[in-house]
């Protein structure tokens, strides 16, 4: 079975502080990629980063960078200098590659508020 | 430009009502989810199709009807609503190649449904 657990349900910053959301993961495919997806206080869910289970390179973009380690399974994403815009929930979701209908499975999300 | 867009944002309707929310891509995708998100923002994938093929059936409720006149549109018909029905309902795109599910999914803005 495939599963997300996200277990920071709520994180409170200041502004300019760095924070990072964990993400851990389960699954028994070996090919498998890993999103974020932010979803702001008007609803809609942002795409941020896509990472094949065969690329275990550091992303980084911006303020945001990813550190995916498949010996922990986890995929954790750290916010540099955070800004109140970064006020959101942030997704952590699966997908296996193969056979699965492109399904994302999703954690629990965790709530980021940002305070100035 | 809207990517992935879905009618209408809000509806709120009595318990027993049936009604329908529409969801078109213009990005060329050739697969469409609709996902559920519960008062605690906890996403599930409700149907998968492509190529107007149901590829995906998360043990939802008969009630549910998706309906996929082509690659652009899915739409989610509710029939005898329910107070549980009660949601955001998160229509997505993306192409998948063959089995292969490798590509991201963008989702549209969400419609929040509310059953009194």
């Amino acid at each position: 079975a495939q599963k997300v657990t996200q277990a920071q349900t709520e994180i409170s910053v200041v502004e300019k502080e760095d924070v990072t959301l964990d993400c851990v993961y389960e699954t028994r495919d070996t090919t498998y990629y890993l999103f974020w997806y932010k979803q702001p206080p008007s609803g809609e869910l942002v795409f941020l980063i896509r990472r094949n289970s065969f690329d275990e390179q550091n992303e980084i973009s911006g303020r945001y960078s990813w550190n995916f380690q498949k010996s922990t399974s986890s995929f954790n994403f750290t916010i540099t200098a955070s800004q109140v815009v970064d006020s959101a929930v942030y997704f952590c979701a699966l997908s296996g590659i193969y056979n699965q209908g492109g399904k994302l499975i999703f954690g629990q999300g965790t709530e980021l508020s940002v305070k100035p | 430009d809207t990517a992935v867009s879905q009618t209408p944002k809000y509806l709120v309707t009595q318990m027993g009502n049936d009604k329908s929310i529409k969801c078109e891509q213009n990005l060329g995708h050739d697969t469409m989810y609709w996902y559920k998100q519960d008062s605690k923002k906890f996403l599930k994938i409700m149907f998968s199709y492509n190529n107007k093929e149901l590829i995906i059936n998360e043990t939802v409720p008969n009630r549910f009807s998706p309906k996929s006149p082509d690659k652009a549109h899915l739409n989610l018909h509710i029939n005898s609503l329910e107070l549980g029905d009660s949601a955001v309902y998160f229509c997505a795109s993306s192409h998948i190649k063959g089995s292969l599910s490798t590509d991201t999914q963008y989702f549209g803005p969400g419609t929040r449904l509310t059953v009194l």
